[in-house]
């Protein structure tokens, strides 16, 4: 069975500086991807970010980017030059090769302070 | 291109009645998956379709049912409404199975149930 873990259910960060969220995860699998997935208030799900397991090279999308550990199960999300508009719900989730199942954490708050 | 459509956005339903919640796909997008999110158990998978069969079932009773039409089109159906079936139901697509596929939510159906 996967699981995945975020331990900081809430985080707050000042407009424009740095801060990194904490993804961690259980798997038998070899093949896998990571996602990190935005839930503004408005409750649709925005990909973030993705990450292919078999890549060592940590994904990065324009402000986005993140640490992946494999070895350490660790998919931490960092977001810099942080915006008010980033302030939402952040899931890491987690995705067999061979299927559309998406496992979910249990999410971070996040609220961007201006 | 439209998104994942969902209808009804929001609906209120009496213990013990059925609902059944409607899902349109991304044009092109052959696989649909649906989720429940509740503040208590968080995002969990319901199930997949893909090609109008189910491919994948989460944890939940008999009475989640779905299915898939032909133009990939989804209907999810609970049949004997409980308390607890009160949630935010969000359906997804994609281009195809796995492999890490990028995943397209829908805004949700929020059902009530009273």
């Amino acid at each position: 069975a996967q699981t995945v873990t975020q331990s900081q259910p809430e985080m707050s960060v000042q407009e424009a500086e740095t801060v990194t969220l904490s993804c961690t995860y259980d798997t038998s699998e070899s093949n896998y991807y990571l996602f990190w997935y935005k839930q503004p208030p408005s409750r649709q799900m925005i990909l973030v970010i993705r990450q292919e397991a078999y890549k060592q090279q940590n994904a990065t999308e324009n402000r986005f980017s993140v640490n992946f550990q494999k070895a350490a199960k660790s998919f931490s999300l960092k977001i810099s030059d942080s915006q008010l508009g980033d302030t939402a719900m952040y899931f890491c989730a987690f995705m067999k090769h061979a299927s559309s199942n998406l496992f979910f954490g249990t999410g971070t708050r996040l609220t961007v302070i201006p | 291109k439209a998104g994942v459509t969902q209808t009804p956005r929001y609906l209120i339903k009496t213990r013990g009645q059925q609902v059944t919640l409607s899902c349109s796909p991304i044009s092109g997008h052959r696989s649909v998956s649906w989720y429940q999110q509740t503040p208590g158990q968080g995002l969990q998978f319901l199930f997949e379709y893909f090609s109008e069969t189910q491919r994948n079932k989460g944890n939940f009773p008999g009475r989640f049912s779905g299915r898939q039409f032909s133009n990939s089109r989804s209907e999810m159906n609970v049949s004997t409404l409980e308390l607890g079936d009160s949630a935010l139901y969000l359906c997804a697509s994609s281009l195809v199975r796995g492999e890490g596929n990028t995943i397209y939510f829908g805004e949700g159906s929020w059902l009530t149930v009273v």
